[in-house]
C-alpha cells in the first residue's frame, strides 16, 4: 500500500525547544491526522484536519494541512518532559476508508 | 480514554492454539478496523468492516479471522499462528460517510505474542 514519508525518525531535543515535523506523499490526501502513541499503549489523535492550507491548533501543538494536499507539518512548542513518545502522520485520499500511515517521528524530551 | 476498548491487552499463546481479540466502540462509528504494528514498520491495515460488511481484506493470511456481529464489536479470531505474528494489534473505529469521516479512534492495543 501507499506509505507516507514522515521525518525526521527521531529527535533528542533540551525541554523547552519547539519540534517540528513533517509528512509527505506522493498522492493528494483529503485528511492528515496527527496521533501520538506512548509505549503500550494505541495512538490517540492529536490534530485533524480537513481542508488544504488549515492551520490547526491543540494547546502546544500546531498542525498544517499543506496546500498541495501533498504534505503536512506537525509543531510542538516549548516541549515538556511528556511530550515524550512516537508522532505518527496518517492520511486519507477520500475514497472508502483508507488511511495511510507515516513510520513515525520519536520524540525523546531530555530534562 | 478514546471510546474503543480492547481485550485481552496481552496475550501469548502456542503456535496451534485458537484464541480471539474483541473490540468494542463506544462512540456510535459505523466504520471498525484492525491494524498491525510491528516493531520500525508502519501501521499495516489488515481489515475494514462498514455497517457490519467487509469492505476491506487487505491479503492478511486465512489464519487471521475477523468477526463484526454488529457496529461496535468487532473481532480477530487466530488460528495456527506464526511466531512472526507477535505484534501489537490495534483496533479502530471511524463515523464513515459523515463529516467527521476521516477521524480515526485507535483503542489501546492487544500485544500478541506467538511463541
Amino acid at each position: 500500500g501507499q506509505q507516507l514519508n514522515q521525518s525526521p525518525q527521531s529527535m533528542f531535543i533540551q525541554e523547552g525547544e519547539d519540534v517540528s515535523m513533517n509528512c509527505t506523499s506522493s498522492s493528494i490526501f483529503n485528511t492528515w491526522l496527527w496521533y501520538k502513541q506512548d509505549p503500550g499503549e494505541g495512538p490517540v489523535l492529536l490534530i485533524a484536519l480537513y481542508k488544504a492550507g488549515e492551520l490547526t491548533s491543540n494547546g502546544r501543538l500546531t498542525a498544517q494541512f499543506g496546500i498541495t494536499r501533498k504534505d503536512s507539518f506537525l509543531n510542538i512548542s516549548a516541549s515538556i518532559p511528556s511530550d515524550v513518545g512516537i508522532y505518527f502522520c496518517a492520511g486519507q485520499p477520500g475514497h472508502g476508508n483508507q488511511f495511510y500511515f507515516g513510520t513515525g517521528t520519536s520524540l525523546t524530551v531530555i530534562p | 480514554e478514546t471510546g474503543v476498548t480492547q481485550t485481552p491487552r496481552h496475550l501469548v499463546m502456542g503456535m496451534t492454539n485458537k484464541k480471539s481479540l474483541k473490540c468494542e466502540q463506544h462512540l456510535g462509528h459505523n466504520a471498525m478496523y484492525w491494524y498491525k504494528q510491528s516493531a520500525k514498520k508502519p501501521l499495516e491495515l489488515m481489515f475494514v468492516y462498514n455497517f457490519k460488511e467487509q469492505t476491506e481484506n487487505n491479503s492478511v493470511p486465512s489464519r487471521f479471522s475477523p468477526e463484526c456481529p454488529n457496529s461496535s464489536h468487532l473481532f480477530l479470531h487466530l488460528h495456527t499462528l506464526q511466531p512472526e505474528d507477535s505484534a501489537l494489534y490495534l483496533c479502530a473505529s471511524s463515523p464513515a460517510g459523515g463529516l467527521k469521516d476521516g477521524e480515526l479512534f485507535f483503542g489501546e492495543g492487544s500485544r500478541l505474542t506467538v511463541l
